[in-house]
């Protein structure tokens, strides 16, 4: 099994950022995948997740409203968009296959700055 | 501040055991199953314990997991070198309408 996200990036405040998650090596529509991300020094947060089955979402209460989390099932890929970026947001961002699963993709950088 | 909590830190020498306690409520891990991670610098999470204390393959048996009540425990035998990571537990927790939830981890140093 492989989770593979997309580079870097490099945002302006107020902008959105869309990440992808590539999976290979197991049935795409068999899992949910998650969104969770850790800032420089803290520890990690769940935003929220995609259920590959039939494509319902569920996500944090704190990112009500700017989160996106969709999928393309032919490409097995799953996308998770933030908006309204604030410096705060700046933070590695992974995808993560159903928990008991272990297995998470190698994080994706986001920078937001001016 | 996490909803689960954990000592900041803990430490042991080279072949001793360490315990990693985090504590919930009745709403995450007096209810839920109970996750554990090890997070070595510019790494994702590696999974240790799922299911309170089921370990994935090829997680060595030194670490165990365990739960009692609303708190879980991780412990690390025969500590080694390589543990020196940060471990988080976390939990599904049912308040604001249902979410995933880290603890704020705890960094192991092998002394």
């Amino acid at each position: 099994v492989h989770l593979v996200q997309s580079g870097a990036e490099l945002k302006k405040p107020g902008a959105s950022v869309k990440v992808s998650c590539k999976t290979s090596g197991y049935i795409f529509t068999r899992n949910a995948l998650h969104w969770v991300r850790q800032a420089p020094g803290q520890s990690l947060e769940w935003m929220g997740y995609i259920n590959a089955a039939n494509g319902n979402t569920k996500y944090s209460q704190r990112f009500q409203g700017r989160l996106t989390i969709t999928m393309d099932t032919p490409a097995n890929t799953a996308y998770m968009e933030l908006s309204s970026l604030t410096s705060e947001d700046a933070a590695v961002y992974y995808c993560a296959r159903d928990w008991s699963t272990g297995d998470w993709g190698q994080g994706t950088q986001v920078t937001v700055s001016s | 501040q996490s909803v689960l909590t954990q000592p900041p830190s803990a430490s042991g020498t080279p072949g001793q055991r360490v315990t990693i306690s985090c504590s919930g409520s009745t709403s995450n891990i007096g209810s839920k199953d109970v996750y554990w991670y090890q997070q070595l610098p510019g790494t994702a999470p590696k999974l240790l314990i799922y299911g309170n204390y089921q370990r994935p393959a090829g997680v060595p048996d030194r670490f165990s997991g365990s739960k009692s009540g609303t708190s879980a425990s991780l412990a690390i035998s025969g500590l080694r070198s390589e543990d020196e990571a940060d471990y988080y537990c976390a939990a599904w927790d049912d308040s604001l309408s249902g979410r995933f939830v880290f603890g704020a981890g705890t960094k192991v140093t092998v002394l």
